[in-house]
């Protein structure tokens, strides 16, 4: 079966870090770009991040440029996002998504005192 | 960086009327758009992507057209399990952009 599963959501401070993985299975994952997409509370997606085959080209959303880090393990299959300084607004359901038109499920992260 | 105009933002609706959803795109994109139906609690699940292709195993009765700036979703006979919130994005660009969403009411 094709799909991606995130991990590593949780309630963090603000100013406090987190690192979100998505497991990849049942496609070539190294054939694919992959991205970070999140959804606030009752809005819409907004696109963060996204990361080429062989992570040679990495791109970031103005709003978290700088502060998070996305990165990729094509042995492992895996897919990372690495938040540093977050704020009450990174507040969002985090969803992978692949090229190949694959979604995850979700992780949400919390950023509250 | 593209932007995505989707409208309307809210569409009320009846089982069985033809829907017709827009998106608007700030710059030619080409065929580089999809849509994707998210319900709550949901992850997106893509329906339509290179602006017309259908999504392996989504009804027929959702279909998408256009090209360079203005792309359609068309719902030809609106179902019970179509009501829903529905997204175009463009994938033209490495920074991704979605529309802001239409909200599919039951009338």
């Amino acid at each position: 079966e094709v799909q991606l599963v995130e991990s590593g959501g949780g309630l963090v401070q603000p100013g406090g870090s987190l690192r979100l993985s998505c497991a990849a299975s049942g496609f070539t994952f190294n054939n694919y770009s992959m991205n970070w997409v999140r959804q606030a509370p009752g809005k819409g997606l907004e696109w963060v991040s996204s990361i080429s085959r062989l992570s040679s080209y990495i791109y970031y959303a103005d709003s978290v440029k700088g502060r998070f880090t996305i990165s990729r393990d094509n042995a492992k299959n895996s897919l990372f996002l690495q938040m540093n300084s977050l704020r009450v607004e990174d507040t969002a359901v985090y969803y992978c998504a692949s090229e190949n038109r694959v979604w995850g499920q979700g992780t949400l992260v919390t950023v509250s005192s | 960086d593209i932007q995505m105009t989707q409208s309307p933002s809210t569409l009320s609706a009846s089982v069985g009327d033809r829907v017709t959803i827009t998106c608007r795109a700030s710059q030619s994109i080409s065929s580089w758009l999809a849509w994707y139906q998210q319900k709550p609690g949901k992850a997106p699940k893509v329906l339509i992507y290179d602006a017309s292709r259908l999504e392996s195993g989504v009804p027929s009765r959702f279909s998408g057209s256009g090209s360079g700036t203005e792309f359609t979703l068309t719902i030809s006979s609106l179902q019970p399990d179509d009501f829903a919130t529905y997204y175009c994005q463009q994938y033209y660009s490495y920074f991704l952009s979605f529309g802001g969403g239409t909200k599919v009411e039951i009338k």
